[in-house]
């Protein structure tokens, strides 16, 4: 079975650091590219950052950039998201998605809360 | 980057009624890359169509796409009691992807 599982969320203070990880099995990992997309609480979803399969390509939303870092580990099958310098406005629900352009499957989530 | 723009903000429709809803973007999407996804409350998405008129695998037939340029459209022919989620299109044809803000199908 196809699936991905999140971990890492957590209540952090403005300005803290936060490491997301998502776990993938059932498919050949290194085969696809990756993405990270979030949802703030009652919002609609937004796209976050994506990193292709051998780890060349990084891309990040303007709202992120120079804060989150994407990586992964192909041989762990593993997918992250390094974020620093939190802010309220990161609080969401942050999911991982394997990309096919568009995003063919998706994690349960997990929930990063920025609060003082 | 491109915009995209969900009408109506909330659908309320019977079981068994037909839903159509919108996606308008604001400059026309390569090669109709063009998804939607339905989510459910305390759920992730789940992608429902890809190139703005493939289903994805699982997905019963009363799902459809179409359009193509700037202006897409999901049609669910006669709703079932799942169908009521919020829907949300996203385009990939043109870095950064972006998606719409959801339309809500909801029970009447």
């Amino acid at each position: 079975e196809v699936q991905l599982v999140e971990s890492g969320g957590g209540l952090v203070k403005p300005g803290g650091s936060l490491r997301l990880s998502c776990a993938a099995s059932g498919f050949t990992f290194s085969s696809y590219s990756m993405n990270w997309v979030r949802q703030a609480p009652g919002k609609g979803l937004e796209w976050v950052s994506s990193i292709s399969g051998s780890s060349s390509y990084t891309y990040y939303a303007d709202s992120v950039k120079g804060r989150f870092t994407i990586s992964r580990d192909n041989a762990k099958n593993s997918l992250y998201l390094q974020m620093n310098s939190l802010r309220v406005d990161d609080t969401a629900v942050y999911y991982c998605a394997r990309d096919r352009g568009f995003m063919d499957v998706w994690g349960q989530g997990t929930t990063v809360t920025v609060s003082s | 980057e491109i915009v995209l723009t969900q009408s109506p903000g909330t659908l309320s429709l019977s079981p068994g009624e037909r839903a159509s809803l919108s996606c308008r973007a604001s400059q026309s999407v390569s090669s109709s890359f063009l998804a939607w996804y339905q989510q459910k409350p305390g759920q992730a998405p789940r992608l429902v169509i890809y190139g703005a008129s493939s289903r994805a695998t699982g997905i019963p037939d009363r799902f459809s796409g179409s359009g193509s340029g700037t202006d897409f459209t999901l049609t669910i022919s006669r709703l079932e009691p799942e169908d009521f989620a919020v829907y949300y299109c996203q385009q990939y044809g043109n870095p950064p992807k972006t998606f719409g803000q959801g339309t809500k199908v909801e029970i009447k």
